[in-house]
């Protein structure tokens, strides 16, 4: 199984901060790499999708970028609603696997 | 509006079995995998399993921590996915959501990801 190791597991941050949280696949995914958002009490929501497609509606602050087995997600100039978990998830094969996520908080 | 509703989560002995269901509205659920997947209180995302559309044959895939206890199956007819659950564990406890795995192509490759989810349905293990 392909194992997914995301890093930080948290991070403190204010309003208008970058963020970038990284996810370090065990083999290569090939861009077969998604982020997800969650907030408590609620489903994940999608948010890239192919290791850097922004999907329908996700403001344009969030990004994706693919460097070998290294996946980023920077969140450029950081909005009160950007404060939740955030998942890393591969597609390249199953059993589908997801990093641990990781806690966007205020400082 | 594309939309999935679990249900069927309770609280339940170890040891006993349980049928979660997923009904799908809004798009064609016959062309879709659809995928389960759980949150233990307080902990992260964990793929549970997926079946696959008939297009790609309706097989089932499972994570390795209820294979052999955990069946997927759906009903096309009727727009419902279905998660049954036997043997249940303790750590069976979590909230279980449906999904739809979406895909889409990219550089002539197609990508997978689960474009919406249902709110859940939690499930307790406990004696």
């Amino acid at each position: 199984d392909i194992q997914m190791t995301q890093s930080p597991s948290s991070v403190s941050a204010s309003v208008g901060d970058r963020v970038t949280i990284t996810c370090r696949a065990s083999e290569s995914l090939s861009g077969y790499l998604n982020w997800y958002q969650q907030k408590p009490g609620e489903a994940p929501k999608l948010l890239i999708y192919a290791a850097s497609k922004l999907q329908r509606g996700v403001p344009s602050r969030f990004s994706g970028a693919e460097s070998g087995t290294d996946f980023i997600l920077t969140i450029n100039t950081l909005q009160p609603e950007d404060f939740a978990t955030y998942f890393c998830q591969q597609s390249y094969g199953a059993p589908r696997t997801f990093g641990r996520g990781t806690r966007v908080d205020l400082k | 509006e594309v939309q999935l509703v679990e249900s069927g989560g309770r609280f339940v002995q170890p040891g006993r079995s349980l049928t979660l269901s997923c009904e799908v509205s809004g798009f064609r659920f016959g062309d879709y995998t659809i995928s389960w997947l759980r949150q233990a209180p307080g902990k992260g995302l964990e793929w549970v399993g997926f079946i696959r559309s008939k297009d790609y044959g309706g097989a089932p895939e499972y994570a390795p921590s209820v294979k052999g206890r955990f069946t997927i199956s759906r009903d096309d007819s009727n727009k419902i996915a279905y998660l049954h659950m036997n043997s249940l564990k303790m750590e069976d406890t979590a909230v279980y959501y449906c999904s739809r795995e979406e895909r889409a192509m990219v550089n002539f490759y197609y990508y997978y990801f689960m474009d919406v989810w249902g709110r859940g349905t939690a499930v307790t293990v406990s004696s």
